[in-house]
């Protein structure tokens, strides 16, 4: 099946910063990722979705100056958490579609944790 | 926004003993897809559910869309501990986003 990396796996930093994540769709292109946040135990949250070469679509209550995302190229999504705050720390995992349909199986990539001290 | 209930939230089960679980939706689903997360992995899909009705099987996995399209389940017969996990529903009603269910963590002890 298509293969979507996430990197990196682990970040640390501290609060105040911002951290970029990066999703890439390894073997095919992806007009469309999503991003959904996972509390440890818990389900997967869609944050939003990302659209290649315009704007993302924000969930309700999800701070889009917050959590910016640029989709700039049809295989690579990027998250970025400014100014992180201790209750950032999560797993944000991305998802997409092979073919950029809107049906049909969701590829993950492996996640991404983040702690904010 | 729209979502998928799903239950229950833990099951523990005996080697050997059947297992499932269901999701549900207050408005009429587009189609629903089931995924499981193993401890530590990300999530993978397993299958898509689109027709009214629907039933569809791969080995010991049973899934079944219902009449209405608001509600799913997912059985497991006989479970090896090769199943533990937690299994997701995942619901689309238009658009390109799915939303998942809380999930059902599977603890199979042998």
């Amino acid at each position: 099946g298509a293969v979507v990396s996430q990197h990196p796996s682990r970040v640390i930093c501290k609060s105040g910063t911002s951290v970029k994540i990066e999703c890439r769709s390894l073997d095919f292109q992806a007009t469309t990722m999503f991003w959904y946040r996972q509390f440890p135990k818990k389900s997967l949250m869609l944050m939003a979705t990302s659209n290649e070469g315009s704007k993302a679509t924000y969930e309700q209550g999800v701070e889009k100056d917050k959590f910016l995302i640029n989709h700039a190229s049809l295989t690579l999504s990027t998250l970025t958490v400014t100014s992180a705050h201790p209750e950032d720390s999560s797993f944000y995992i991305c998802s997409a579609r092979e073919g950029g349909g809107s049906t049909g199986e969701l590829f993950f990539g492996e996640g991404s944790r983040l702690t904010v001290l | 926004g729209q979502q998928v209930m799903q239950i229950p939230q833990y099951q523990h089960v005996q080697e050997g003993e059947d297992f499932t679980t269901y999701c549900n939706s207050s408005t009429t689903l587009s189609n629903i897809q089931w995924y499981k997360q193993r401890p530590g992995g990300h999530p993978v899909f397993l299958i898509q559910l689109v027709k009214s009705g629907e039933v569809k099987k791969q080995k010991r996995l049973t899934f079944q869309f219902g009449e209405a399209k608001k509600n799913s389940s997912l059985h497991i017969t006989a479970t090896q501990t090769t199943d533990v996990g937690t299994y997701f529903c995942a619901g689309k009603w238009s658009g390109y986003a799915l939303n998942f269910g809380k999930g059902t963590s599977l603890l199979v002890t042998p």
